[in-house]
């Protein structure tokens, strides 16, 4: 089945800096989800890419698509406390979601 | 507006005892619905999902069932629970067409087998 590797699995950075997770899959995505759960909270969901090489920004995020259409990443610009939480990728198999394994950032003021 | 619903929030059952978790979905008709496990706060795994009344397809062979007797409604049981079965459950839902499986979570069940 539709596997999806995310790293890294643990992020500390420094309230300001910047943030990176990625997911890759070794076949070609139809499209890629990801989604945030806050500490005791559920996964929301942020954004969906589903063309090759597509770029979205919603305000300090960005998410890119691949234009091999197998790999994904999520950009935090200059972090804040808010941003604390595991972030997962997404992928649709036969109308199933499998979740990459998440990366959990933690912000220090 | 669609709304999930889930509970209970927390639960805590000794071991060989029954399990029943209810989600129930507004809003919205023929829902796709999904239940998920989370351990130690990280991943989730797909468990169950269903497409229709009566139709559940099972992910990984487990001490559990699922069923869902109504259109809106989707049920996680055990008939006796193990240790490894503790985690947060989490039911989902989704529809085809404009939301492309996106999916909407409940706010989750913490179970603890002790």
């Amino acid at each position: 089945g539709q596997q999806v590797m995310q790293i890294p699995q643990y992020q500390h950075v420094q309230e300001g800096e910047d943030f990176t997770t990625y997911c890759n899959s070794s076949t070609t995505l139809s499209n890629i989800q990801w989604y945030k759960q806050r500490p005791g909270g559920h996964p929301v969901f942020l954004i969906q890419l589903v063309k090759s090489g597509e770029v979205k920004k919603q305000k300090r995020l960005t998410f890119q698509f691949g234009e091999a259409k197998k790999n994904s990443s999520l950009h935090i610009t200059a972090t804040q406390t808010t941003d604390v939480g595991t972030y997962f990728c997404a992928v649709n198999q036969g109308g199933k979601l499998i979740f990459g394994q998440g990366t959990e950032l933690s912000v220090k003021p | 507006s669609q709304t999930i619903h889930q509970w209970p929030a927390t639960l805590v059952q000794p071991v060989g005892s029954p399990l029943s978790l209810e989600c129930t979905v507004e809003g919205t008709s023929n829902p796709n619905l999904y239940w998920y496990r989370q351990a130690a706060g990280r991943g989730l795994q797909l468990l169950f999902y269903s497409v229709g009344i009566g139709q559940i397809s099972s992910e990984v062979p487990q001490n559990l069932s699922a069923s869902r007797p109504q259109d809106r409604q989707f049920i996680l049981s055990s008939k006796k629970l193990l240790l490894s079965d503790s985690g947060f459950y989490l039911c989902a839902w989704s529809t085809f067409g404009q939301h492309r499986e996106k999916l909407f979570f409940g706010s989750g069940t913490q179970l603890s087998v002790l």
